[in-house]
């Protein structure tokens, strides 16, 4: 079957703008994550999804990020007002439930905030 | 809260020649560990996972770790590398069974 799938593979944007980036989950799993990897580093946890609701958001580094998963499945992360220090790499994953799953992940969207 | 350490950066190492990669963490709870894989442009894949039970975990492509708690660790080996072996290797650790807190990756460069 299908993996996780984002869009854009890559997105260069102007300081100040605002992005969505989107994630296809596998169908059926309910949990989503999101993550971010800057140059040289490890994925950074950014927000975590049961279901709609968001079940963990403490890794949003600011209110310029926020993301949504209105019917469960694809979600989209948004950032406002973009800076130069949000160029990464963001990382879905998903994985069938609660518990100690294996999170599947996507490709990644490259984010270039010029 | 939980961290993870990955003392290696880089480790060059000839091809059939053995490898160890280091992985110590740190957790006030009880911890599941994870090696996660990532190859040359694709995305991040499962090693390996300890939950619970032998502390010793088989994975993929022969891959190997070790679960100590005394020493906090959870060290990657493999007896024979190939040059397929070439990436960058993260280990991670999750103490509520939901979000990872990933290391810094060790990139594994296999030589000729």
């Amino acid at each position: 079957g299908a993996g996780v799938s984002q869009t854009p593979s890559n997105k260069v944007t102007e300081k100040g703008k605002y992005v969505e980036l989107r994630c296809d989950p596998i169908s059926g799993h309910t949990a989503l994550y999101w993550y971010r990897q800057s140059l040289g580093q490890g994925p950074e946890f950014l927000i975590y999804f049961q279901g709609t609701g968001a079940a963990d958001d403490s890794g949003l580094p600011n209110d310029r990020f926020f993301a949504v998963r209105p019917e469960g499945s694809v979600s989209t992360l948004k950032i406002q007002r973009t800076e130069r220090g949000d160029s990464a790499v963001y990382l879905c994953a998903s994985s069938p439930g609660q518990g100690p799953y294996e999170q599947y992940f996507g490709p990644g969207t490259r984010l270039t905030v010029t | 809260a939980q961290s993870v350490t990955q003392l290696d950066s880089q480790v060059p190492v000839f091809e059939e020649a053995p490898v160890e990669l280091r992985c110590n963490y740190s957790s006030s709870v009880s911890v599941y560990l994870f090696w996660y894989v990532q190859y040359p442009n694709q995305g991040l894949q499962l090693l390996l996972k300890y939950l619970s039970g032998s502390t010793l975990v088989k994975g993929i492509n022969g891959f190997e770790a070790e679960f100590n708690k005394s020493q906090t660790s959870f060290h990657l080996r493999k007896p024979s590398v190939h040059i397929s072996d070439t990436a960058e290797y993260f280990c991670a650790v999750s103490g509520n069974r939901e979000k990872l807190t990933f290391g810094t990756g060790t990139r594994l460069t296999i030589i000729p």
